[in-house]
């Protein structure tokens, strides 16, 4: 059963401290989109990767987050330095290029818990 | 931008009974509606989809239906379970290749055993 798998599942940090999120995509999946999901703001799109490529990152507040993919098996999420306003729910979710859209599968999420 | 408006927010009702959830979007160009299911502490879940190239598609308990002229689609689930209680979202996405999906804000069903 292919899925979208996302470590850790929770994380509590201070303030200050650097988060590093992961994801590791389902295999033969080209596209990548980490998704941050609030009461408030409900889902919003942070970045996205096509073929390892950032194509998009205009979610993301540039001074603090950053995403990058290493290799096809990995994708990482940073925010350094948190604040507590960055706590919420980041998913990644990838998907593959289907007639003309994409399809997005999204793993179960790191909560993460900025005091 | 895109923008997709999402009513109701909460839906109670009772087991085998129908629930209707509906969506309206704004930008004409969008051509892909899914839908997702979050359960509690998951992530959502794909359960269906549809293209602007088709008014109406059926999975087993679940349709959804999408009125391009109106510019608003509906989940509709048949027989109702308690499994079926979770947040459902609806979804839109524009143009050919395009990857931003623009969510709805969510609809907490709840069944009634």
């Amino acid at each position: 059963d292919a899925r979208v798998t996302q470590t850790p599942r929770d994380k509590v940090t201070e303030m200050g401290q650097e988060v590093t999120m992961r994801c590791q995509p389902i295999l033969g999946h080209n596209t990548v989109f980490w998704y941050r999901q609030t009461m408030k703001q409900g889902l919003e799109l942070l970045a996205y990767f096509r073929n390892r490529a950032p194509l998009d990152d205009s979610g993301m507040p540039k001074d603090r987050f950053s995403a990058e993919m290493p290799d096809a098996t990995l994708a990482t999420l940073k925010i350094q330095p948190s604040e507590p306003r960055d706590s919420a729910v980041y998913f990644c979710a990838s998907g593959l290029l289907v007639s003309g859209v994409t399809e997005a599968f999204f793993g179960q999420g790191t909560r993460l818990t900025v005091v | 931008g895109e923008n997709v408006e999402q009513h109701p927010s909460t839906l109670s009702v009772q087991e085998g009974d129908s629930a209707v959830i509906k969506c309206t979007y704004s930008d004409s160009a969008s051509n892909y509606f899914p839908w997702y299911k979050q359960e509690l502490g998951k992530g959502p879940q794909l359960i269906i989809d549809i293209r602007s190239n088709v008014g109406e598609k059926k999975d087993q308990r679940i349709a959804v239906t999408l009125n391009k002229t109106a510019k608003h689609f509906s989940l509709h689930i048949t027989e109702t379970q308690p499994e079926d209680s979770a947040v459902y979202f609806c979804a839109a996405i524009v143009g050919a290749g395009s990857y931003q999906l623009t969510f709805g804000k969510g609809t907490k069903l709840s069944v009634i055993p």
